[in-house]
């Protein structure tokens, strides 16, 4: 049982350039999301699904993209970096329904644009 | 909107001392409450949380918080520090929505 799991764990992109970052899990949760954390800022919610199929924005979705076509898995794209957008991303998934808010992270990926 | 607060983004505890870490809430109606700890390059794990069964709970490595309602509080504490809580704690309220607000976190260093 790996719990939520993120790839790649460390990238360097230059600005204008794209990336998808992978998120899963194989608790059978329902929900999924992806935070962004900066020192002081505690973490934000960038978008995230209550269901397969399903996608939501959250508190600064600009820039970001997200599908969940499988389950398991939720995918945060980024069409064309910024050095704003340099940040820790992290994943979390939850049960949904009686523990909705309790949520497992993933490690982690620190992305750097420069 | 949901709003939670820390106080202090920093706080150095000697080991085998009370370790106190502040947290309040902006909420109208009692949210279900959450802390987590993020030790260096990992994710969040779920230390403890409140969802009105119990306004004082225990959590996992001998921390505990209590809810005051009067007080929109839910501070956590372990009363002797050891070196292994050295990390960056934060506090969540969950509401409406199926999400979690965070605040602004604080990093704990113990000193020997």
């Amino acid at each position: 049982n790996a719990g939520v799991t993120q790839t790649p764990k460390f990238r360097v992109l230059k600005t204008g350039q794209s990336m998808t970052l992978l998120c899963a899990q194989d608790m059978n949760h329902e929900y999924m999301y992806w935070y962004r954390q900066d020192p002081g800022m505690g973490l934000r919610l960038i978008h995230y699904s209550v269901g397969e199929g399903t996608t939501a924005k959250g508190e600064v979705p600009d820039g970001y993209n997200v599908s969940r076509l499988k389950k398991q898995n939720f995918l945060l794209g980024l069409e064309s970096a910024a050095p704003s957008q340099t940040s820790v991303y992290f994943c979390a998934s939850s049960y949904g329904a009686v523990s909705i808010y309790e949520q497992y992270f993933g490690p982690g990926t620190r992305l750097t644009v420069t | 909107a949901q709003s939670v607060t820390q106080l202090g983004s920093h706080v150095s505890v000697s080991e085998g001392a009370l370790v106190l870490l502040r947290c309040n809430y902006s909420s109208s109606v009692p949210p279900y409450l959450f802390w987590y700890v993020q030790y260096p390059n990992q994710g969040l794990q779920l230390l403890l949380k409140y969802t009105s069964a119990a306004t004082l709970v225990k959590g996992i490595n001998g921390f505990e918080a209590e809810f005051k309602k009067s007080e929109t509080s839910f501070h956590l504490t372990k009363p002797s520090a050891h070196m292994s809580d050295a990390a960056e704690y934060f506090c969540a309220a969950g509401a409406a929505g199926n999400k979690l607000t965070f605040g602004g976190g604080t990093r704990v260093l113990v000193k020997p």
